[in-house]
């Protein structure tokens, strides 16, 4: 199945520091998406991009969808204390009988205040 | 409201008995899915229902069956568990495959 790669694995930052991230992939994506873990929890959506070149911020955060269509990356503006967790990268092929979501191994984010 | 949830959270049982556990959705989606997070955080499809249909099966064991009995449920079913189906699993809901909701996952520790 297609594999997705995400680095950094894991990041110490001190706050008011920006953070990026990437995905590649060997495989097309139609769809991307950036997800946030905290401890405990599931993961959230933060960002979807759905079309190749697509810039897309919310808030502090902004990604992009490469436009090969095989890669992204997540920044994060002026971190917080707050922003510490997993983040995921994630990509669908968005076919009728092959939509399944496949999954960064994540990179785990700490921010020294 | 609860968007995604699941039950129980956490999870203790021994080797070869059979276990389930519950998720309810009320979103209204029509895709419900079930996840496996392993020690490392690694997160892998296991199932994919999409009214009551199941249109994803990876390869996990026969002995994790999921079931469906209306389209805002999906349950997963354990028989003969094993040291190494200790993690977490989560439960996720889209609307054509879109936007998934997570639930906040059940832990399950095989001893």
């Amino acid at each position: 199945g297609q594999q997705l790669n995400q680095s950094p694995q894991s990041m110490f930052i001190q706050e008011g520091e920006d953070v990026s991230m990437n995905c590649t992939s060997s495989s097309i994506f139609n769809t991307w998406l950036w997800y946030k873990q905290d401890p405990g929890e599931g993961p959230v959506l933060l960002i979807a991009l759905y079309k190749a070149g697509e810039l897309t911020s919310n808030g502090r955060l902004t990604a992009q969808f490469g436009i090969t269509r095989k890669d992204s990356f997540l920044n994060i503006s002026a971190s917080i204390p707050s922003d510490v967790g997993i983040y995921f990268c994630a990509g669908q092929l968005g076919s009728y009988n092959n939509n399944d979501m496949r999954f960064g191994a994540g990179t785990r984010l700490t921010v020294k205040p | 409201d609860t968007a995604v949830s699941q039950t129980p959270k956490y999870l203790v049982t021994q080797m070869g008995n059979d276990k389930s556990i519950k998720c309810e959705q009320n979103l209204g989606h029509d895709t419900m899915y079930w996840y496996k997070q392993d020690s490392k955080k690694f997160l892998k499809i296991m199932f994919s229902y999409n009214n009551k249909e199941l249109i994803i099966n990876e390869t996990v064991p026969n002995r994790f069956s999921p079931k469906s009995p209306d389209k805002a449920h999906l349950n997963l079913h354990i028989n003969s568990l094993e040291l190494g189906d200790s993690a977490v699993y989560f439960c996720a809901s889209s609307q054509q495959g879109v936007g998934y909701t997570f639930g906040s996952g059940t832990r399950l520790t095989v001893v």
